[in-house]
């Protein structure tokens, strides 16, 4: 099993592109989640889904847009990105939503 | 709101007992948990304890929690230079019928050979 699987690795975008960040898994799970990760800041939550065709805001979604065709992908979209959405972006899927999620290795995203 | 605080920094020399602690604000919170994410990787569950129990250990890690006072600790025995992580304390609000996570700063954990 791959897990969650997340692409790309690394991403530079200029102010104002959009652009999609993927994240899979193979799981079979309902519960999917993408946080970001800034130094000082800990993990925030930017959207999150219950299940296909569900889904919905965290503590930061500003600038973020998400869609749950299927169980398997949850992308997340920047639709005009600022330098202050420069972060490590974690994708992160639970069976259960109580016995912790797994997560994805990351993207490291810079806006210039 | 909910808000998890984590101290920032821990250091240990290898071989001794680390104790990393963490006080969490929501008491309808029924798990909580441990994360540890290595340099340039994500987060890897470590352990997670439910709101009824008191303590629970698996190998070298022990987590406490004290209900009362809404604080939980992870003790890692014998601790070794590759523990040198980043320690994620996270709690799950809403009694869990969101599913969705409440995150501390961290605690970097450096291990002295």
């Amino acid at each position: 099993n791959a897990g969650v699987t997340q692409t790309p690795k690394f991403q530079v975008l200029k102010t104002g592109q959009s652009m999609t960040l993927q994240c899979a898994q193979d799981m079979n799970h309902e519960y999917m989640s993408w946080y970001r990760q800034d130094p000082g800041m800990g993990l925030r939550l930017i959207h999150y889904s219950v299940g296909a065709g569900i889904t919905d805001q965290g503590e930061v979604p500003n600038g973020y847009n998400v869609s749950r065709s299927t169980t398997e992908d949850f992308p997340l979209r920047l639709l005009s990105a600022a330098p202050s959405q420069t972060s490590v972006y974690f994708c992160a899927s639970s069976a259960d939503r109580n016995y912790g999620y797994t997560f994805g290795s990351g993207t490291r995203l810079t806006v210039v | 709101g909910e808000d998890v605080e984590q101290s920032l920094f821990l250091s240990v020399r290898e071989g001794d007992s680390s104790v990393i602690n963490c006080t969490y604000t929501d008491s309808s919170s029924t798990y909580l948990y441990w994360y540890k994410q290595e340099p340039g990787a994500g987060l890897q569950l470590l352990t997670y304890i439910f709101s009824n129990m008191d303590m629970k250990q698996d190998q070298r890690l022990t987590v406490l929690l004290n209900k009362k006072d809404k604080h939980l600790s992870l003790r890692i025995a014998d601790t070794q230079t590759g523990d040198s992580a980043i320690y994620f304390c996270a709690e799950n609000p809403y009694g869990g019928s969101q599913g969705n996570l409440i995150f501390g700063k961290g605690t970097k954990l450096s291990v002295k050979p």
